[in-house]
């Protein structure tokens, strides 16, 4: 089975640009996770997802974040306008149904520099 | 709020040796455990998980964790390093609703 796909991998664009990153959870899964991980603040909980519904953005660092998920296969993760602090590595995860399992499937990340 | 501490941001065995990562947490209910790996330029995939029922949990790769209320802690332990085992793990709590929140992480390094 295919696990979570996220693209791009890799992403290089100068402050000011738009970025979107794109993540396909496993099929089945109900919930849908971005992460932020950097050396500085480790691993960040940017915003979580059920049913396709937005549950929790309290992570979402501020307005020039956004996150959608039209359908339960795809969401995205944009960044508009995008600043040098914004260089990281973002993470797409999903779980299945079960409450409290903890158990995420994790994609391989979209590593985003921004210059 | 739940949170996790793990002790020690680098920790360094010999292939062969014995394993130790620590983790101690803080909740004020009973709390879901879990240790992840963290390969190089890869996601984080589960090693393993308490959620109340043995405390003493096996996960893959030969990895074990034992759940100890009187020392809230939840350390990582292997008997014998792998060079193979050279990567990073983090720990991590359940807050509820499958929102995990995560250490610092610990990186550990095998030498030959």
């Amino acid at each position: 089975d295919a696990g979570v796909i996220q693209s791009p991998r890799h992403e290089v664009t100068e402050m000011g640009q738009e970025v979107t990153l794109r993540c396909k959870p496993i099929s089945g899964h109900n919930s849908l996770f971005w992460y932020r991980q950097t050396m500085m603040r480790g691993l960040e909980l940017l915003i979580y997802f059920n049913n396709n519904v937005p549950i929790d953005d309290s992570g979402m660092p501020e307005d020039r974040f956004s996150a959608k998920m039209p359908n339960a296969s795809f969401s995205t993760l944009k960044i508009q306008p995008s600043e040098p602090r914004d260089s990281a590595v973002y993470f797409c995860a999903s779980s299945g149904q079960g409450a409290n399992t903890g158990e995420l499937f994790f994609g391989e990340g979209s590593r985003l520099t921004v210059l | 709020a739940q949170s996790v501490t793990q002790l020690g941001s680098h920790v360094s065995v010999s292939e062969g040796a014995l394993v130790l990562l620590r983790c101690n947490y803080s909740s004020s209910v009973p709390p879901y455990l879990f240790w992840y790996v963290q390969y190089p330029n890869q996601g984080l995939q589960l090693l393993l998980k308490y959620t109340s029922a043995a405390t003493l949990v096996k996960g893959i790769n030969g990895f074990e964790a034992e759940f100890k209320k009187s020392e809230t802690s939840f350390h990582l332990t292997k008997p014998s390093a792998h060079m193979s085992d050279a990567a990073e793990y983090f720990c991590a709590v359940s807050t509820g609703f499958q929102k995990l929140v995560f250490g610092t992480g610990t990186r550990l390094l095998v030498s030959p």
